[in-house]
C-alpha cells in the first residue's frame, strides 16, 4: 500500500516551453502532497506544500508563478513549470501524506532536461 | 530550506567495514527518517525512528535519535559494495526536510 506515482519519469523540453508533472497517490487519498526538487549532487529541497482544494504554500526563494501546482482532487497534484530555462533541469519528487498522519510516500522523481 | 547537517558528506570504506553517519536537525520533529538514494534515482525509505524513540534496528541498519542533542545517527554493519549510494535523514512534522546527505562508497 501506500504508492506515490509520477509522470512523466522523465522529460525534455525546449527553453520557454510548459512542463506538467503529475503526482498521484494510488491507493490512499492524499490530503496533502509536496513537491521537492533535487539538483545534482545536492539534497532535496521542498519546493512547496498542497493541501486538496486550496492554494499551494510555496517556500522562501520559490517563484509561485514558475512553478504552478495544483492539487485539484485527493489522488492528484500537478506541478507546472511555466517558461522552462535550463537552471529549471532538476529532478523533481513529489510525496503524498494521509490525513492525520505524519508519514509521507514518495514518488519515484521526474527529471526533466530543459535544452 | 534544508533542516540541518549531516556528517560526513562523503565516507569511503571497505567492504566488511561499518558506515556511521551523523544528522543534525533544528527544529522539533515527530520522526526522523533515513532514506538511501542511488545516483539518479528515486528515494528508498530505510527506517523511522520517532521522537519518542531512542534506538531501532532493522536488518544491518541501526538508528539512534537524542532529541535532546537533535541529533541521530545511522549504523550501517557489514557493508557491502551494494551498499554505495547517498543517504539522507529527514525529519518530520508538518512537512519532510532533508539533510544534506552523505555519499557513502563501499569498495569491493
Amino acid at each position: 500500500g501506500a504508492v506515490v506515482s509520477q509522470h512523466p519519469s522523465w522529460v525534455i523540453c525546449k527553453s520557454g516551453t510548459s512542463v506538467k508533472i503529475e503526482c498521484r497517490s494510488l491507493d490512499f487519498q492524499a490530503t496533502t502532497m509536496f513537491w521537492y526538487r533535487q539538483f545534482p549532487k545536492q539534497s532535496l529541497m521542498l519546493m512547496a506544500t498542497s493541501n486538496e482544494g486550496s492554494k499551494a504554500t510555496y517556500e522562501q526563494g520559490v517563484e509561485k508563478d514558475k512553478f504552478l501546482i495544483n492539487h485539484a482532487s485527493l489522488t492528484l497534484s500537478t506541478l507546472t513549470v511555466t517558461s522552462a530555462h535550463p537552471e529549471d533541469s532538476s529532478f523533481y519528487i513529489c510525496s503524498a501524506r494521509l490525513a492525520g498522519v505524519y508519514e509521507q510516500y514518495f514518488g519515484p522523481g521526474t527529471r526533466l532536461t530543459v535544452t | 530550506s534544508q533542516q540541518g547537517e549531516e556528517d560526513p558528506q562523503a565516507l569511503s570504506i571497505q567492504e566488511g567495514e561499518n558506515a556511521t553517519m551523523n544528522c543534525s536537525y533544528k527544529t522539533s520533529i515527530n520522526n526522523l527518517q533515513w532514506y538511501r538514494q542511488n545516483s539518479g534515482r528515486g528515494l528508498v525509505h530505510l527506517i523511522l525512528i520517532r521522537s519518542n524513540e531512542r534506538e531501532k534496528h532493522s536488518g544491518r541498519l541501526r538508528v539512534t535519535l537524542d532529541t535532546s542533542k537533535k541529533s541521530s545517527s545511522l549504523l550501517i554493519t557489514a557493508s557491502r559494495a551494494a551498499d554505495t549510494a547517498s543517504y539522507f535523514c529527514a525529519t518530520a512534522l508538518n512537512d519532510m526536510r532533508f539533510g544534506a546527505g552523505t555519499r557513502l562508497t563501499v569498495k569491493p
